[in-house]
């Protein structure tokens, strides 16, 4: 089955500085990689996703780039501000399948 | 996308009891996912809920602990049996599946924090 890593499990960065996450998958037949974000005591919320046939996609202060055959992922998130500060999950799927999600990092945004 | 209701939001359970989770969808939508979130960890996937058919379980957890119902397109039930201080979590919903359900992502429930004493 599919097996996602996320690095790092924790991020602190000062306000305004950028922040990156990275993540791997092992599955070649996954094409659709969504982002979350969780709030303390709030359900994930999807804030971007990429499908496999796009190497980049942009969101106002957030990218995301994908190497499928690297098989590896990044969530860019620029001009960092205090809520952005949250705990931040990747994930991998097939269209319609299960999707697996990677461990987790927990981006503190210094005021 | 698609939006959940789910309840109960939070409960407080007795070991050795059963408790029923609920999620309604606002759409009709082929999967519902079942999670599982412990304290500062990340989602693990309990089971596929698909309408008409039995539920799909992971590896670790089987029917009679986690019975599912998937009654109609809409709505899915979560039964956590014979509760155990090890079932403390957050359980939460979830449905899309991007092109193939035609929804964006996927959503998830607001989740029922559960407490066994």
């Amino acid at each position: 089955g599919e097996n996602v890593e996320q690095h790092p499990s924790t991020l602190s960065v000062q306000e305004g500085d950028s922040a990156v996450i990275k993540c791997t998958y092992s599955d070649s037949a996954s094409n659709y990689f969504p982002w979350y974000k969780q709030e303390l005591g709030k359900r994930p919320q999807l804030i971007i996703d990429i499908r496999s046939n796009v190497g980049e996609k942009k969101d106002q202060r957030i990218a995301v780039t994908l190497n499928k055959t690297a098989k590896h992922f990044s969530l860019h998130i620029t001009e960092t501000q205090p809520e952005d500060s949250a705990v931040y999950f990747c994930a991998a799927s097939s269209e319609g399948q299960k999707v697996t999600f990677g461990t987790g990092t927990k981006l503190q945004v210094i005021p | 996308s698609a939006v959940i209701s789910q309840k109960p939001s939070r409960d407080i359970c007795q070991r050795g009891t059963s408790l029923t989770i609920q999620c309604q969808v606002d759409s009709q939508v082929t999967m519902m996912f079942w999670y599982r979130q412990q304290p500062g960890q990340s989602l693990t996937l309990i089971a596929t809920a698909n309408q008409g058919s039995e539920a799909t379980y992971e590896s670790g957890f089987v029917i009679d602990k986690f019975p599912i119902s998937r009654p109609n397109l809409t709505f899915s039930t979560l039964t956590v049996s014979n509760m155990s201080p090890e079932d403390s979590s957050i359980y939460l919903c979830s449905v899309g599946g991007g092109l193939a359900t035609g929804l964006e992502g996927y959503t998830f429930g607001s989740g029922t924090r559960l407490t066994v004493v």
